[in-house]
């Protein structure tokens, strides 16, 4: 069964730590994503990845950056994380051609920023 | 990029057939329709998505306008595990990405 792994369903930091998220596919998908999604306000894009070590900003990349080194595997770090960034993260990816394959997501991970 | 419209919420009975609709009007004849849905605490999974012609899956049916202008999502027996909130989204051709919009949330009563 294809699949997206978030590497934590739920994760609690403090105020001011450096969070790594972590996201592995096993679909040999081109474009990966970092989306986040509050209450009212939907999934807002953070980043996306389109190859190897390429990215672009998304609508809300400020105080996120993304490393992709290998293509199955595409990490959202919060360099200094603060409690405006307590959400919930969901990670998809999909082949070059998304608006007609559509995208495959993970199950999300729930940060809490205390 | 504009996003599709839906309405916020919707119910229906168990065992029932529900018809969620879509508006895209601004829709390029190039994109794609998706619905997807999610379950509370995980994150969206597809449902089901076409380009002009109706289409059937084991999971739903999607019926879309002539004028590709809207489109109606068609879960033919509604049950208690379908209560999601339900995304019909716009697949644009221009950007290569899906564009979400606020989604409908779909309640089932016994």
């Amino acid at each position: 069964d294809v699949k997206v792994t978030q590497s934590s369903r739920y994760l609690v930091k403090r105020t001011g730590e450096k969070v790594f998220l972590e996201c592995v596919q096993d679909m040999d998908h081109e474009n990966m994503f970092w989306y986040r999604q509050d209450p009212g306000l939907g999934l807002r894009l953070i980043y996306f990845s389109y190859d190897v070590k390429m990215k672009e900003k998304g609508d809300i990349p400020e105080g996120y950056s993304v490393s992709r080194e290998k293509k199955e595997r595409f990490s959202l770090i919060l360099e200094s994380a603060s409690t405006n960034q307590t959400s919930m993260y969901l990670c998809a990816s999909s082949f070059v051609q998304a608006s007609r394959y559509g995208y495959t997501f993970g199950s999300g991970t729930r940060l809490t920023v205390v | 990029d504009a996003k599709t419209t839906q309405p916020n919420s919707m119910e229906s009975n168990e065992e029932e057939p529900v018809h969620l609709p879509c508006n895209h009007s601004t829709i390029s004849g190039t994109d794609y329709i998706h619905w997807y849905r999610q379950l509370p605490s995980q994150g969206p999974e597809y449902v089901i998505h076409g380009l002009t012609s109706n289409v059937n899956n084991r999971m739903a049916s999607l019926a879309i306008a002539e004028d590709r202008k809207s489109s109606t999502l068609i879960l033919h027996r509604a049950t208690l595990r379908d209560a999601a909130v339900y995304y019909c989204i716009r697949g644009s051709s221009n950007t290569g990405k899906l564009i979400f919009g606020q989604g409908t949330t779909l309640q089932v009563k016994p």
